[in-house]
């Protein structure tokens, strides 16, 4: 089965100064990947997700980006955090040839100072 | 604009009766739905999806119920267990099986002793 793993668990960072999320999949290949942000007291917010390396689509303007360098490895990015980037981020995967469920990684809690 | 929404934040059920949680919709387009539980500072973990083609779907102690025609589905967990306290997140999808899924704001459960 598969498992989502998310570094770091948790972050403190300062304004302006950038980041780099990662998750990595094992236990399959070629899954559909998904980052969503939960802000606080709010749902689930989806990102960006990919069907494949380098193909990513944003679902949300904002100064982050995202970046697929390997079939199960996803990255968020931001050059420059905002305070408004604070909030808790999850990656999900579908598998291939199986859609009928996301599964999520435990995420990493990011607040911005 | 909320295409998915749980009006009721939070619900207190006490042990051994039933919890009904609730969630409406706005896009007609959505063809398929999940529930999910979460944690906190962890990742939502699936519990149960239902298609546009059923009107119910049952798992153990957990049965979702859809109505097309008012846009609403609902969880019905019987009998409430201490260890379901926990945030529900009603989710939908457009794009075939749980693919860009659109998350409610949840709604957090507490089965009291």
């Amino acid at each position: 089965s598969q498992t989502i793993h998310q570094w770091p668990a948790t972050l403190v960072q300062p304004v302006g100064s950038p980041l780099s999320l990662e998750c990595t999949v094992e236990g399959t290949s070629n899954p559909n990947l998904y980052w969503y942000r939960q802000a606080a007291g709010r749902g689930l917010q989806l990102l960006f997700y990919s069907v494949g390396i380098g193909q990513i689509s944003s679902e949300v303007p904002q100064n982050l980006s995202a970046s697929r360098p390997q079939d199960r490895q996803f990255i968020l990015s931001s050059k420059k955090l905002l305070l408004s980037d604070s909030g808790f981020y999850l990656c999900a995967c579908t598998l291939a040839g199986n859609t009928d469920t996301q599964y999520f990684g435990p995420g990493t809690r990011l607040t911005v100072l | 604009d909320q295409q998915v929404k749980q009006n009721s934040p939070s619900l207190s059920v006490q042990e051994g009766r039933i919890s009904i949680l609730n969630c409406d919709y706005t896009n007609s387009m959505f063809d398929y739905f999940l529930w999910y539980k979460k944690y906190p500072a962890e990742g939502p973990t699936f519990l149960i999806s239902i298609s546009s083609i059923k009107d119910k779907n049952e798992d153990g102690r957990f049965t979702v119920f859809l109505n097309k025609s008012a846009k609403h589905l609902s969880l019905h967990i019987v009998p409430s267990q201490p260890g379901d306290s926990a945030v529900y997140f009603c989710a939908a999808s457009a794009v075939r099986g749980a693919q860009k899924l659109v998350f409610g704001q949840g709604t957090r459960l507490t089965i009291n002793p």
